[in-house]
């Protein structure tokens, strides 16, 4: 069964120190996988999308890095604005379905 | 360039009655999806249609109808509202196979 599991459930971080997220995947025939940022009251925002393991993607203080069965999400010196939480995804198959983790809750205090 | 809006943001509604979440989208996406957000479970696939007239059944279809007309538009309907229903809704679409969803900013419905 396809399944994806995000770690930590939350994680609380000072600012400026640097932590990273895991998001952890059994498909079959990966198409894709994508990083998305929930702000309370608000619909999933598009990060990152990965395709293939070793690929890397950066934006701002985020970096996405993918390898055969994990993805992590780095966080370098994060800042309150950096506070939602993560969801991870992957597309596998045919294409016609996302599968979602949990999620991971960031919150990073001044 | 809206991207993916839905509507109403807020409903409540009392146990057995009817009623219609809209979604519209304007990028031309051929692929779109209903899901259910609940604490603790994540997103959740309800229905899904790759295309005007095409639809299917995702992890928790009971209780819910889509049709797809049009290429825009993909509405949820919920035939008699339960308890069980009370959630928030997301509307996405997305072009091809591989590339991100987009997503709405919700419905969140309250079912007493």
């Amino acid at each position: 069964e396809d399944q994806v599991t995000q770690s930590p459930e939350a994680l609380r971080l000072q600012e400026g120190e640097s932590s990273s997220l895991n998001c952890s995947y059994t498909v079959s025939g990966l198409r894709g996988l994508f990083w998305y940022r929930q702000d309370p009251g608000k619909g999933p925002e598009f990060l990152f999308t990965l395709y293939s393991a070793g690929e890397e993607k950066e934006k701002e203080r985020l970096k996405a890095t993918l390898t055969k069965k994990e993805s992590f999400l780095h966080i370098t010196a994060p800042k309150p604005e950096d506070s939602a939480t993560y969801l991870c995804a992957v597309q596998a198959g045919t294409g016609n379905q996302f599968y979602f983790g949990t999620g991971t809750s960031l919150t990073v205090i001044p | 360039n809206a991207g993916v809006t839905q509507t109403p943001k807020f409903q409540v509604l009392k146990t057995g009655q009817s009623m219609t979440l809209q979604c519209a989208q304007d990028m031309n996406h051929e692929y779109m999806s209903w899901y259910r957000q609940d604490p603790g479970m994540g997103l959740r696939l309800i229905h899904y249609s790759v295309g005007a007239g095409i639809t299917d059944q995702g992890e928790v279809p009971n209780g819910y109808n889509v049709s797809r007309s049009t290429t825009e538009d993909f509405p949820l309907r919920l035939l008699s509202a339960a308890p069980s229903q009370t959630s928030v809704y997301f509307c996405a679409s997305w072009s091809t196979p591989g590339s991100p969803l987009h997503f709405g900013n919700g419905t969140r419905l309250t079912v007493t």
